[in-house]
């Protein structure tokens, strides 16, 4: 268990609909990161936020926004949805910014249908 | 542009031998890297990690070196064993003000007994 935690496991939706991802970090983890899992994209970063502003972007489509709230949880807001995004999407935190370990939670897994 | 290259994409061994995988990384501005092990359906666990200061770090049958000049970083996994069997991922963290990861391709590693 890494202490990360996400939720809902699994989310089963059609094209054109708007899903919610939910990520808690780590007890005392300040910087919560977005990554999609897709078999031919690999891993790739969306975003980081941290203490509650973002820190980077990556490939993040417009169609999805982020944001991380006070109490350090992170929301991931997918709308429009097409069938190529279908994937896993991770949550990872870390401590601070900056060379440090990010321990991922165990994903979201969405499917487009 | 921020890229890592991981090799190979496949590995199969015999238990209780050794395996290597590379990866190679575009960005002289990375300071960290990180390897995490990924079985079927679960969360990317990360096992070890070393930051460009240090040439080579072990832990157990794991080990990982770093050569910054070439920017190629290895992967070692001593005495192999078939819970070792999972797919492989190295990455790249840009450091500084965020602590984006760009993850390499993958390496499937089959042991077989």
């Amino acid at each position: 268990d890494s202490g990360v935690t996400q939720t809902p496991k699994h989310l089963i939706t059609a094209t054109g609909q708007r899903v919610t991802l939910r990520c808690s970090p780590r007890s005392g983890d300040l910087s919560v990161y977005w990554y999609q899992q897709s078999l031919d994209q690999g891993l790739q970063f969306l975003i980081q936020y941290y203490n509650g502003e973002e820190r980077a972007k990556g490939n993040i489509l417009e169609r999805f926004s982020a944001q991380q709230f006070p109490d350090l949880h992170s929301e991931l807001n997918l709308s429009s949805l097409e069938l190529g995004d279908s994937a896993l999407y991770f949550c990872a935190s870390s401590v601070g910014t900056g060379d440090q370990p990010q321990h991922f939670g165990d994903g979201t897994r969405l499917s487009i249908l | 542009g921020e890229n890592v290259e991981q090799h190979p994409s496949t590995l199969s061994v015999q238990e209780g031998d050794s395996a290597v995988i590379k990866c190679t990384y575009s960005d002289s501005a990375s300071n960290y890297f990180p390897w995490y092990k990924q079985e079927l359906g679960k969360r990317p666990q990360l096992i070890i990690d070393i930051r460009s200061n240090v040439g080579e770090k072990k832990d157990q049958r794991i080990a990982v070196t770093l050569n910054k000049t070439a920017k190629h970083f290895s992967l070692h996994i001593t005495e192999t064993q078939p819970e070792d069997s999972a797919v492989y991922f190295c990455a790249a963290s840009l450091g500084g003000a965020t602590n984006k990861l760009i993850f390499g391709t993958g390496t499937l590693l089959a042991v077989q007994p």
